[in-house]
């Protein structure tokens, strides 16, 4: 069955380093988001992106984020200067098309501000 | 601000009961309602979605929307151990044609053996 991936697995970076979050979503699908769980709390919206453009995004996705779609299969999110606070688990998603709204989630990516 | 929400539990069951899980949310114009599961240090996993008012049932899952009431709830029959969990409820909060999911903060079920 086709699934979301993302890499790393787990990321460890210092504080005002830029990191790259990615995401290959299920092949046919149209549709991408960002999502972040900060330990204990919960699933928080960032960002959807659809036809090579953001559709929606929240308070949190500041100038500090951004979403691109390198080629046909990647889809990453940079976290520019992290801060401490960005340390949370992402999760990529994605869906068929605007007519299937169910989304389907990578596994996550953890990552750690230090 | 749109919000939704839940508690956070933990609802605790015996084995082959049923569990009820119930959610509210503030925007009144939303439109497509979810359910999903989540495993401790896991992702989310879709159980179910709903976009009308009345219940819609799946296997031993029935979700109940009332628009009017501004609640959707889940409903799981026979619960098992297997179905420990966090179940978060999810609303699409985004402008006609758009998506921006917005979540709850979860509600912790345990099934008791």
């Amino acid at each position: 069955e086709p699934e979301v991936t993302q890499t790393p697995s787990h990321q460890v970076t210092q504080m005002g380093q830029e990191v790259i979050l990615r995401c290959v979503p299920i092949s046919n699908h149209l549709y991408f988001y960002w999502y972040r769980q900060i330990l204990g709390q919960k699933v928080e919206f960032l960002v959807s992106f659809y036809n090579n453009e953001i559709s929606e995004k929240s308070e949190i996705f500041d100038d500090q984020f951004s979403v691109e779609r390198p080629d046909g299969s990647n889809f990453t999110l940079k976290i520019r200067s992290t801060k401490l606070e960005d340390s949370a688990m992402y999760f990529c998603a994605s869906s068929p098309d605007r007519y299937q709204e169910t989304q389907y989630f990578g596994p996550g990516t953890r990552l750690l501000v230090l | 601000q749109k919000e939704v929400e839940q508690n956070s539990g933990p609802l605790s069951v015996p084995e082959g009961a049923i569990a009820s899980l119930n959610c509210t949310y503030s925007d009144r114009g939303s439109q497509s309602f979810f359910w999903y599961r989540q495993y401790s240090g896991k992702s989310p996993e879709l159980i179910m979605f709903i976009y009308s008012n009345g219940d819609k049932e799946d296997g031993r899952f029935t979700a109940q929307l009332n628009k009017a009431s501004q609640y959707v709830s889940l409903l799981i029959r026979d619960s098992q151990p297997s179905d420990s969990a966090t179940y978060l409820c999810a609303v699409n909060a985004g402008y006609p044609g758009t998506y921006k999911y917005i979540f709850g903060t979860g509600t912790r079920l345990k099934v008791l053996a």
